[in-house]
């Protein structure tokens, strides 16, 4: 089992619309969380970082769930330039080099 | 945008033939990383550093070579380079307090 899963989609979504997807993680003892989104042909940038009481930056809400052992990204409002693909990112507690885990990511495509 | 320079930004090469990447900050980031990423692997580090001349292998480290003379230089070495090193390879850096990464804009490797 891979330590960091997304569904890699993609997901189609309508302007306009509202679109979650979630990541699940394997290592219980994971303290950090982030979102980065990825442009085709382009480097990863971060786009937001998960807290345990769930975080909300303009159009976009991310929520950690511990119990279950996922972190949800949800977009609301798409616009087309939210097209790309968003890769989950977990750390463990105590990563030796602060190394990051990364989610094989979702691709979202927002249609006129 | 974080000061980061990757250079050459796309190669082709001949299998066998050695390789070498570089990677540049401006940032003075105590921390640097070498990834690659692939179709249906998504990102996978390689080799990372914590410091001048103090590297660590990531987990495809087979095939690969780092060093670090300077705070601002990380270079990435395949000695002889294969096929299956064909790949997109991303540069990254962070620090010591904060688990975040800024990502160079890539270099485009073929080895045919």
């Amino acid at each position: 089992r891979k330590e960091v899963e997304q569904d890699p989609g993609p997901f189609n979504v309508p302007e306009g619309a509202t679109v979650a997807f979630n990541c699940t993680y394997s290592n219980s003892a994971s303290q950090s969380f982030f979102w980065y989104r990825q442009d085709c042909r382009k480097e990863p940038k971060l786009l937001m970082s998960v807290y345990s009481s769930g975080n909300e930056d303009g159009r976009f809400t991310a929520q950690l769930n511990r119990a279950s052992q996922y972190i949800s990204l949800l977009i609301r409002d798409s616009k087309l330039s939210d097209s790309a693909t968003y890769l989950c990112v977990v750390i463990p507690i105590k990563a030796a080099g602060n190394k990051l885990t990364f989610g094989g990511g979702t691709r979202v495509l927002v249609k006129p | 945008d974080a000061g980061i320079t990757q250079s050459p930004r796309h190669k082709v090469t001949e299998t066998g033939t050695p390789v070498t990447l570089r990677c540049h900050q401006t940032e003075n980031h105590r921390y640097m990383y070498w990834y690659r990423q692939d179709p249906g692997h998504g990102l996978r580090l390689i080799h990372y550093s914590y410091g001048v001349k103090d590297t660590d292998k990531g987990e495809v480290s087979d095939g690969y070579s780092v060093s670090r003379s300077k705070t601002e230089d990380f270079l990435l070495t395949l000695e002889s380079a294969t096929s299956s090193q064909t790949s997109v390879y991303f540069c990254a850096i962070g620090t010591a307090d904060k688990n975040i990464q800024y990502f160079g804009a890539g270099t485009r490797l073929s080895v045919l």
